[in-house]
């Protein structure tokens, strides 16, 4: 199992880019998540999905769009960038059966500049 | 609204010492406790989860308790090594649906050797 993966590791965007941030998971969990990192303050969750076609809203969702098409794809859409959202995105995935013990990806560093 | 806190913020120990890390909640209607591992540049490890039933778990060195009723809960690292060295998180979850997290800011580990 790779468990969870996210592309790409790093990128740079200008002001006002759009860009696609990917995690796939392949250990058949329902439930997915985006959270952010920022130094000094922690991890907040951007959008959840409880399962395909289902997502949610968390703590900090402005400026982001997600979907999810498939039980294994859950990507993150950043329209018109800010220097706001430079952080580093973690996706991350669990399951019922598994007390939601969650599995983290290895992570996106963004710089919006 | 759930809050979570991490002291120390930071900490330094010679190799071989055994350590305690601390987590406390305000909401004790938690369903479960995760400690993670995070190494710089890294994503989460996921060390030890606690369902809000049980009081302890183990792992190899560690030990992770969890008293609900106080909103704490301690992770135990026994004869610490400089490869334990990395930032150490704590988040709870509300809920046994899809139990979203809400993480304290982390505890950073120094082990010298």
């Amino acid at each position: 199992n790779a468990g969870v993966t996210q592309t790409p590791k790093f990128r740079i965007l200008k002001i006002g880019q759009s860009m696609t941030l990917q995690c796939a998971q392949d250990m058949n969990h329902n439930y997915m998540y985006w959270y952010r990192q920022d130094p000094g303050m922690g991890l907040k969750l951007i959008y959840y999905s409880v399962g395909a076609g289902i997502t949610d809203k968390g703590e900090v969702p402005n400026g982001y769009n997600v979907s999810r098409s498939t039980t294994e794809d859950f990507p993150l859409r950043l329209e018109l960038a800010a220097p706001s959202q430079t952080s580093v995105y973690f996706c991350a995935s669990s399951s019922a059966g598994t007390y939601n013990e969650q599995f983290f990806g290895p992570g996106t560093r963004l710089t919006v500049l | 609204k759930q809050e979570v806190t991490q002291i120390p913020a930071a900490l330094s120990v010679p190799e071989g010492e055994n350590l305690v890390l601390n987590c406390s909640f305000t909401d004790s209607a938690i369903y479960n406790l995760q400690w993670f591992r995070q190494d710089p540049g890294k994503g989460l490890t996921s060390l030890l989860l606690i369902q809000s039933s049980q009081r302890e778990q183990t792992s190899g060195r560690l030990n992770a308790s969890l008293d609900k009723s106080s909103g704490r809960s301690t992770l135990y690292i026994a004869a610490s090594q400089p490869g334990d060295s990395a930032t150490y998180l704590c988040a709870v979850s509300e809920n046994s649906g899809y139990s979203t997290l809400t993480f304290g800011k982390g505890t950073m580990l120094l082990v010298s050797p």
